[in-house]
């Protein structure tokens, strides 16, 4: 089936620096990502939509220049929160869209745990 | 705009059967979706329904009434390795095929 491969797993990084997760689908096509972000207990709040060779469309209050997003070929799609802060700790996840064939649902990356100290 | 109302956790013991139910409003329907997620982990496609009725895989179900706005997710000879939080999500009927999801049904699964 459809898979896409999130790196990394886990990361722990200084306050004020900054990181970069990135999401590759790995036997298909991913036109359109789309990043979420997590808090314990809660559900998936979606954070950005990546198009392959376009601008991302952020949602309503999220900050798109501390949340950069790159979609530079149909396989690959990056998230870089830049400057982080301990408030931007959180679970990050990454989605893509399975075509019908691959059951009308979206296929989810293992997900990036951020911890900022 | 679109929202999901489902039940934020539900506890059943071990065999028994479950059903968790999700109620949608939305500005029009492109499909009810279920996904797991344990833990620590990313969620995990399990079932969608386009149409009205009942979608059987396995030991899961999922149901759908689109004159209510409702559907259910059955899990039947529940077991310990299915404590787990569950989203119905629909999709957005616009073509942008930007999901949303509900806030998720917290299974707890006793022996």
């Amino acid at each position: 089936g459809a898979v896409v491969s999130q790196h990394p797993s886990r990361v722990i990084c200084k306050s004020g620096t900054s990181v970069k997760i990135e999401c590759r689908s790995l036997d298909f096509q991913a036109t359109t990502m789309f990043w979420y972000r997590q808090f314990p207990k809660k559900s998936l709040m979606l954070m950005a939509t990546s198009n392959e060779g376009s601008k991302a469309t952020y949602e309503q209050g999220v900050e798109k220049d501390k949340f950069l997003i790159n979609h530079a070929s149909l396989t690959l799609s990056t998230l870089t929160v830049t400057s982080a802060h301990p408030e931007d700790s959180s679970f990050y996840i990454c989605s893509a869209r399975v075509t019908p064939g691959g059951g009308y649902g979206y296929t989810f990356g293992s997900g990036t745990r951020l911890t900022v100290v | 705009g679109q929202s999901l109302e489902q039940p934020s956790e539900v506890t059943a013991v071990e065999g028994a059967i479950v059903q968790i139910n999700c109620t949608y409003q939305t500005s029009g329907f492109y499909g009810l979706s279920w996904y797991q997620q344990h833990d620590g982990g990313a969620p995990t496609f399990l079932s969608y329904n386009g149409l009205d009725g009942l979608e059987e895989t396995g030991r899961f179900s999922s149901f759908l009434s689109r004159s209510d706005s409702y559907g259910y997710l059955l899990l039947q000879e529940l077991q310990m390795k299915d404590s787990a939080s569950y989203f119905c999500a629909v999709r957005d009927p616009g073509g942008s095929y930007i999901p949303t999801f509900g806030r998720g049904t917290s299974l707890i699964v006793h022996p």
